[in-house]
């Protein structure tokens, strides 16, 4: 079964300085998609960046990118110059063809003005 | 706003009752999902429906059932309810069933057993 791990319950980054988030999964399969979401306080989920698997090209969204290891089965998030708007839960998610998202715990980041 | 409306936002209820959560998916979304979040827990998946129809069941214990109606609302029954049933339960819909749509979520639903 697919799995996602996230091993950081939290971190916290000081503003403007750059911190990277961790995720990594398990699977089998060798099409399939990542996600990062971001949960503020409000307690939407918000897509931050998707990275398809097939694709050797880390995705970028403005200040988020992220580290797409494949044969490590990791996708690290990384948060550049950070605002405290940036203050959050983030969760890791996969997909594969099974009609089901599954996502990771969660870390809570904190940022510090 | 994403576009997914659930209701209601907050739900107080005792151990032993039933209640339904409902959830209007964003204009034009065929697929709706439905999620538990406990508390310190990543969202659990329950079930998902495309176009009225049950997809994909995850973790979706018997005691809770859903159905997607023909105007693609849905509703999430939860019965028999017990304290661990308190959680966040959060809808999301998209366009289709894969992941080249985006998944909206709504604001979610608070419930909490006492």
């Amino acid at each position: 079964a697919q799995t996602v791990t996230q091993s950081q319950p939290e971190m916290s980054v000081q503003e403007a300085e750059t911190v990277t988030l961790s995720c990594t999964y398990d699977t089998s399969e060798s099409d399939y998609y990542l996600f990062w979401y971001k949960q503020p306080p409000s307690r939407q989920m918000i897509l931050v960046i998707r990275q398809e698997a097939y694709k050797q090209q880390n995705a970028t969204e403005n200040r988020f990118s992220v580290n797409f290891q494949k044969a490590a089965k990791s996708f690290s998030l990384k948060i550049s110059d950070s605002q405290l708007g940036d203050a959050a839960m983030y969760f890791c998610a996969y997909y594969s063809g099974t009609y089901k998202y599954i996502f990771g715990t969660g870390t809570r980041l904190k940022v510090l003005a | 706003d994403s576009g997914v409306t659930q209701t209601p936002k907050h739900l107080i209820t005792a151990t032993g009752q039933r209640v339904t959560l409902r959830c209007s998916p964003r204009s034009g979304d065929l697929s709706v999902y439905w999620y538990q979040q406990s508390l310190d827990q990543g969202l659990q998946f329950l079930i998902q429906y495309y176009n009225g129809e049950e997809r994909a069941k995850g973790n979706i214990l018997e005691r809770f059932s859903a159905q997607q109606f023909p105007d693609l609302h849905s509703e999430l029954n939860l019965s028999s309810l017990e304290l661990g049933d308190s959680a966040l339960y959060f809808c999301a819909s998209s366009a289709g069933q894969g992941p080249i749509t985006p998944l909206h979520f709504g604001n979610g639903t608070r419930l909490t057993v006492t």
